[in-house]
């Protein structure tokens, strides 16, 4: 299924902090997942992915956390900088072919400096 | 890595009038790309999966002779939105998968119907 909200939730944290973004999703079939970056008026960044065979992938200043057991996947974003205020979507898909991406509802970061 | 363009990036047109929009993979052949909605504050939302050589496949709730997809070559779609009005005012995103399955997606259409 797909999950739309109304508005988007906020997450505001100090410049060099460190940042933590979750994120549920609904389709048990789902195993491959991946996290992007929207800044305004703009297309979808890829930041980083796991596979459900994974639980932990690390990039670099990002790792994502996938818990297959409540469905929960999370980002978090080592040393926040300004420059990484945006929205982050998590997304979900089947892999095998060319299977469709369902987003979820999205988290705005806003870094203060 | 893989680009995927979209043409044009803003357009702003009456209320029945047809609007097209392009989404081009440009280094890679594309037998699928998807169209994608978001409007403010709002996810990404799937319209349709768009399939070279066959018709395109909508996702529950889209008009399909509403929102006509071509797909016509392996590099090209297209999102023909007919006798807009305002309430399909969106940001219309296309993305395409390479080989390797990794979806690439295109900087968006922004579409202000008056």
């Amino acid at each position: 299924g797909e999950s739309v909200g109304l508005h988007l939730p906020t997450l505001s944290v100090q410049e060099g902090d460190n940042s933590i973004i979750n994120c549920a999703y609904s389709n048990s079939a789902s195993d491959y997942f991946i996290w992007y970056k929207q800044e305004s008026g703009k297309g979808p960044q890829f930041i980083i992915d796991i596979r459900s065979n994974m639980d932990k992938r690390q990039g670099q200043r990002v790792t994502v956390l996938l818990n297959k057991t409540v469905k929960h996947l999370s980002l978090q974003i080592a040393a926040t900088q300004p420059g990484d205020s945006a929205v982050y979507f998590c997304a979900e898909t089947v892999s095998g072919g060319y299977q469709k991406v369902t987003f979820g509802t999205g988290t705005k970061l806003q870094v203060i400096p | 890595g893989a680009v995927v363009s979209q043409h044009p990036s803003r357009v702003i047109c009456k209320s029945g009038t047809s609007v097209k929009i392009e989404c081009r993979s440009l280094d890679f052949q594309a037998t699928t790309m998807f169209w994608y909605r978001q409007f403010p504050k709002q996810s990404l939302m799937l319209m349709a999966t768009s399939n070279e050589g066959s018709k395109a496949t909508y996702e529950q709730g889209v008009e399909k002779d509403k929102f006509l997809i071509n797909h016509a070559s392996l590099t090209l779609s297209t999102l023909t939105v007919t006798s807009a009005h305002p309430e399909d005012s969106s940001f219309y995103i296309c993305s395409a998968p390479s080989g390797t399955g990794e979806q690439f997606f295109g900087p968006g259409t922004r579409l202000t119907v008056l």
